[in-house]
């Protein structure tokens, strides 16, 4: 069974930093690229991030390009995303997704099937 | 940044009712639309992707049909089970976007 267990999520201060984890089972996690898919309290879904299998391509949202850099150990099956100079407005449920096959030269259609269960973020003073 | 645009944003339906939502792109996307649904408290769950295939274990009352910038997200018979929040999401390019979100309600 596919499973999708996030960690690290808690209060920080404006202008603090918070490391999230993704620990992965039940697949070839190499294989699959990665996603972060955030969720403001009462609001709808807003991908923030995602990582190839081999982890040699990102991309990222607007809302949290230079500030947010997502990673992954595939040794340790595990993703990240380190969060800095966070906001306000970060504050969310922080989901991660697995994401499309990919293969040695190219990532293949995109879904995100399952998600974890999400951790909570909230960045207030 | 390619706009998802669902419609409506909240139903109202009864048991038994046919529900269609439908999601709009502000660009040509081909099929590269995925549909999600989301209860209260819990993580999304795919239904639907690349527009019209039925992921693994979801019910066959749900179908998705378009391409290009027009979907629809069809149920045909709801069940008190299918009472939640259903979103749309381009994987065409990224940023992925995901539509505003409908709430479907119990008349």
């Amino acid at each position: 069974e596919v499973q999708l267990v996030e960690s690290g999520g808690g209060l920080v201060q404006p202008g603090g930093s918070l490391r999230l984890s993704c620990a992965a089972s039940g697949f070839t996690f190499s294989s699959y690229a990665m996603s972060w898919v955030r969720q403001a309290p009462g609001k709808g879904l807003e991908w923030v991030s995602d990582i190839s299998g081999s982890g040699g391509s990102t991309h990222y949202a607007d809302s949290v390009k230079g500030r947010f850099t997502i990673s992954r150990d595939n040794s340790k099956n595990t993703l990240y995303l380190q969060m800095k100079s966070l906001r306000p407005e970060d504050t969310a449920v922080y989901y991660c997704a697995k994401d499309s096959y990919c293969s040695s030269s190219s990532c293949y259609d995109s879904w995100f099937d399952p998600w974890g269960q999400g951790t909570l973020v909230t960045v207030s003073s | 940044d390619i706009q998802m645009t669902q419609s409506p944003s909240s139903l109202s339906a009864s048991v038994g009712d046919r529900v269609t939502i439908t999601c709009r792109a502000s660009q040509s996307i081909s099929t590269y639309l995925n549909w999600y649904q989301q209860k209260p408290g819990k993580a999304p769950k795919l239904l639907i992707y690349v527009a019209s295939s039925l992921q693994s274990g979801v019910p066959s009352r749900f179908s998705g049909s378009g391409s290009g910038t027009d979907f629809t997200l069809t149920i045909s018979s709801l069940q008190p089970e299918d009472f939640a929040t259903y979103y749309c999401q381009q994987s065409y390019s990224t940023p992925y976007t995901f539509g505003q979100g409908t709430m479907l309600e119990i008349k």
